[in-house]
């Protein structure tokens, strides 16, 4: 994998129910992975900054899982409420010295609905 | 509160003028980025800095140029060599360039008439 990709590239859920998006990315010279939530009108805001390899890390009803090795991030989301509606974004950071910078994916936009 | 600001929220542009995006933060980050996104794609690289007085190309540099006088500022110029300069532009900011969670401004979007 040469690029960040996400999957899906959108999702349309009913309250309460939970979901999970993943992210692919380039598993040669990892350094961090970011998981970002973009609400409409709003900045990108971060969720969690994963670096090691097996590493979950958990924020209320999110939570997300990551492999270093085979180059995977999975974002769950636990009984969706409408107030999650958002686009979620990944970034792979690889270490590549000075030049090093994020690589973003395209988003998976969720809506979540009554 | 401590944050990132970028002004205008909107701006238009005619053909063949030069206008500066301004991307000012009170964090005290060190490291500062202008992105760009276009429908269905990622968000873009276009400049980042790691220090004052000092910058990089990012992906996609051409037609843009940056200037990092202060750490707080970090202003974005799109030149008349920008071909399809029509876009959302989001400044970030960080702690380090090396895998620190960025903050974002709420951007720009920019239109050319």
């Amino acid at each position: 994998i040469l690029n960040v990709e996400q999957s899906p590239q959108s999702l349309h859920v009913q309250e309460g129910d939970s979901t999970n998006f993943t992210c692919s990315f380039p598993s040669s010279n990892f350094y961090a992975l970011h998981w970002y939530r973009w609400e409409t009108a709003k900045s990108p805001e971060a969720l969690f900054v994963m670096t090691l390899n097996g590493d979950e890390k958990k924020k209320g009803r999110i939570s997300a899982t990551l492999n270093t090795k085979e180059g995977y991030s999975y974002l769950y989301i636990k009984g969706s409420q409408p107030e999650d509606s958002a686009t979620y974004l990944c970034a792979s950071f690889p270490f590549t010295g000075t030049a090093s910078k994020l690589t973003f994916g395209t988003g998976t936009r969720l809506q979540v609905t009554l | 509160d401590g944050g990132i600001t970028q002004s205008p929220k909107y701006l238009f542009r005619k053909e063949g003028q030069n206008v500066t995006l301004s991307c000012e933060q009170n964090l005290n980050h060190d490291a500062m980025y202008w992105y760009r996104q276009d429908p269905g794609q990622g968000l873009r690289l276009i400049y980042y800095s790691q220090i004052v007085n000092d910058f990089q190309k990012g992906d996609i540099a051409e037609g843009y140029s940056v200037s990092r006088e202060k750490k707080e500022s970090f202003p974005l110029t799109v030149t008349s060599a920008q071909k399809n300069p029509t876009a959302f532009y989001l400044c970030a900011s960080s702690i380090m360039g090396q895998g620190d969670g960025y903050t974002f401004g709420s951007g720009t979007r920019l239109t050319v008439v």
